[in-house]
């Protein structure tokens, strides 16, 4: 266990569908993050929230949203997802911004049909 | 933008075989460098870091790179593998002044035969 949890582990999704990705984390750390990551590709840097404010969109589609409430919570919300954004997403936390070890969670495994 | 390139994709030893990963980034400016390593059906976790200082930074299991500036390199080695030791390994990077986050390799993935 490395204290940041996502859920749901698993969730298949309709195109139409809108779903939401959970990660959570008692670490006390102030930054918070979501990656993809695809079969063969790099995992890729989505969002970087520090201290509750997004620092960095890294050309993400609208149809990824995120929210985060306060430093302990992260959300991905999801709507009309194609195929190809089937991957497992990964949320990690660090006491600081950049300079400090990354905690990873388990990841979400997303399949849009 | 950085970009980090790990040229091995698949890797299968003996175990007690000797191990080198490689590891090269692009980035002009001060980076901080990572390890990371993912076990079957498991999470991600930091195998080791280097910010600054010693250019050869020992890690958990055994595991040590050596930072080579001159030829933008960050190489995983460990002088005895053993079975456990079978995970996907990621190279990752950010800048020095630390405020993103990580960029990551493509990962190896190394199988060790016992």
């Amino acid at each position: 266990e490395t204290g940041v949890t996502q859920t749901p582990r698993h969730l298949v999704m309709g195109m139409t569908n809108k779903k939401s990705l959970k990660c959570e984390q008692h670490l006390g750390h102030n930054a918070m993050y979501w990656y993809k990551q695809s079969a063969k590709k790099p995992l890729e840097l989505m969002f970087v929230y520090n201290f509750k404010e997004q620092t960095e969109n890294n050309s993400v589609p609208s149809r990824f949203s995120p929210e985060c409430p306060n430093s302990s919570h992260l959300f991905l919300h999801l709507h009309t997802l194609q195929p190809e954004d089937s991957a497992l997403y990964l949320c990690a936390s660090s006491l600081k911004l950049g300079m400090t070890e990354a905690f990873f969670g388990q990841g979400t495994r997303l399949t849009v049909v | 933008a950085q970009s980090v390139s790990q040229h091995n994709h698949h890797v299968i030893l003996s175990e007690a075989a000797s191990l080198e990963l490689g590891c090269n980034y692009s980035y002009g400016g001060t980076v901080n460098l990572f390890w990371y390593v993912q076990y079957p059906g498991q999470h991600l976790q930091l195998l080791l870091k280097y910010f600054s200082g010693d250019p050869l930074v020992k890690g958990i299991k055994g595991f040590e790179a050596e930072f080579i500036k001159s030829k933008f390199s960050f190489n995983l080695r460990k002088p005895s593998v053993q079975w456990s030791d079978t995970a996907e390994y990621f190279c990752a990077v950010n800048s020095g002044g630390g405020a993103d986050g990580l960029t990551f390799g493509k990962g190896t993935h190394l199988i060790i035969q016992p």
